[in-house]
């Protein structure tokens, strides 16, 4: 079955410092590939997608480049801030109607001043 | 005005109760489900619905009965409630039935005593 593998956290950085989250997928066919972001006490919110290999998803200085090559899909910021505090999700999601997502364990991201 | 609503936020109960948690969405999508998160923030999803037929039924044990009255409401009743049943809870909506994108609820958080 399908499954998504994150990076062990938690992660804490210094403000403007670079971020990379690793992200490996195992999926059958083509899936569409996803990041979200769950900010302290609400709902999780898609920061960036990409439905194909070598797309690029960016959103608020995020950016994660799908490669099929080695089944990776992994989140980078050149500089973050405090606000970036959160809990990032992989997500991988099959084709088709009737399709579900799959959700990585999540991993706690903290921004220090 | 939210766009996926949850009620209670907080929820606390006696092992053994029957409670229920209701969601709304006010955003016209066609289909709905229910995630639980547990303690170490991983994400599961339990339930989905499409135009109020159940299409997605993870193995969740059956004291866990999820009822949709239109497509606009997705309520989640839980019988014998037990400790290992305390997570957070997210109901979310999307266009259609393909994942494409998903909004949350701000969750419920359910603690059994």
């Amino acid at each position: 079955g399908n499954s998504v593998t994150q990076m062990e956290g938690p992660v804490t950085l210094s403000e403007e410092a670079f971020l990379t989250i690793n992200c490996t997928y195992t999926a059958t066919g083509y899936p569409s590939l996803f990041w979200y972001v769950q900010y302290p006490g609400e709902g999780l919110q898609l920061l960036l997608k990409a439905t194909k290999a070598d797309d690029k998803g960016s959103n608020k200085g995020f950016e994660a480049t799908y490669r099929k090559e080695t089944t990776s899909f992994h989140l980078e910021k050149g500089s973050v801030q405090v606000s970036d505090s959160a809990v990032y999700f992989c997500a991988l999601s099959d084709a088709g109607a009737n399709s579900k997502l799959t959700f990585g364990k999540g991993i706690t991201l903290s921004v220090r001043p | 005005d939210t766009a996926v609503s949850q009620t209670p936020k907080y929820l606390v109960t006696q092992m053994g109760n029957d409670k229920s948690i209701k969601c709304e969405q006010n955003l016209g999508h066609d289909t709905m489900y229910w995630y639980k998160q547990d303690s170490k923030k991983f994400l599961k999803i339990m339930f989905s619905y499409n135009n109020k037929e159940l299409i997605i039924n993870e193995t969740v044990p059956n004291r866990f009965s999820p009822k949709s009255p239109d497509k606009a409401h997705l309520n989640l009743h839980i019988n014998s409630l037990e400790l290992g049943d305390s997570a957070v809870y997210f109901c979310a909506s999307t266009i259609g039935a393909t994942n494409e994108k998903l909004f949350f609820g701000s969750g419920t958080q359910l603690s059994v005593l």
